[in-house]
């Protein structure tokens, strides 16, 4: 286990809707990043939160959004959602820095039909 | 060009032998290279990181890193069926870029 929580675990949802996922990181770490990870793919970078600043974004659209608060727990929300979200959303947590290993939470599945 | 490219696999190989994961990359600046094994419907999780030219070994796993060809590799002895995964090649890309960019995966078979 990394200490890394993500909720919820699943979620089914319809087009046009909006979602919130929610990820408490590991104690100690400050960062937090998000990744999208289609089925039979590689996790894609969404962005990054270090310190409660965005800290790098991936190529997604706007309405892929997220926060981090003062107690480095961090949300990802998605609006108007299209079929093609459906994925894994992983969240990771790390202390920062180039070098340091980033560890994955469990992960929320989300559906969108 | 991917920034980060697998063999697609899939690899199987038998019980006690050895598995070799290949995995190049395509930003010459690259700082840090991690190798995450994924139980299907599970989330990655770390098995080795490897920072500098040549070889390091925890276990049974041995990670291989060659910056000049832009080259990073996994071994795995003594194949085990919980072995079974897929293995992901992560690759952060410089100093000032802290995203993990992913291969594919390299999904492996380890036949009893």
């Amino acid at each position: 286990e990394t200490g890394v929580t993500q909720s919820p675990t699943h979620l089914i949802k319809t087009r046009g809707q909006q979602v919130t996922l929610r990820c408490s990181s590991q104690s100690g770490h400050n960062t937090v990043s998000w990744y999208q990870q289609a089925l039979g793919q590689g996790p894609q970078f969404i962005f990054q939160y270090y310190r409660e600043e965005e800290n790098g974004r991936g190529n997604f659209p706007p309405r892929f959004s997220g926060l981090q608060f003062p107690n480095y727990s961090s949300e990802l929300n998605v609006n108007a959602l299209e079929l093609d979200d459906s994925a894994l959303y992983l969240c990771a947590s790390s202390s920062g820095g180039a070098r340091e290993t980033q560890y994955f939470g469990p992960g929320t599945r989300l559906l969108v039909l | 060009q991917k920034e980060v490219e697998q063999n697609s696999g899939p690899l199987s190989v038998p019980e006690g032998a050895i598995a070799s994961l290949n995995c190049t990359y395509s930003d010459r600046g690259s700082q840090s290279f991690f190798w995450y094994r994924q139980y299907s419907g599970k989330s990655p999780e770390l098995i080795m990181f490897i920072y500098s030219n040549g070889d390091k070994e925890d276990g049974r796993f041995t990670a291989q890193l060659n910056k000049a060809s832009q080259y990073v590799s996994l071994l795995i002895r003594d194949s085990q069926p919980s072995d079974s995964a897929t293995y992901l090649c992560a690759v952060n890309m410089g100093a000032n870029d802290y995203k993990l960019s992913f291969g594919a995966g390299t999904t492996v078979t380890v036949r009893a």
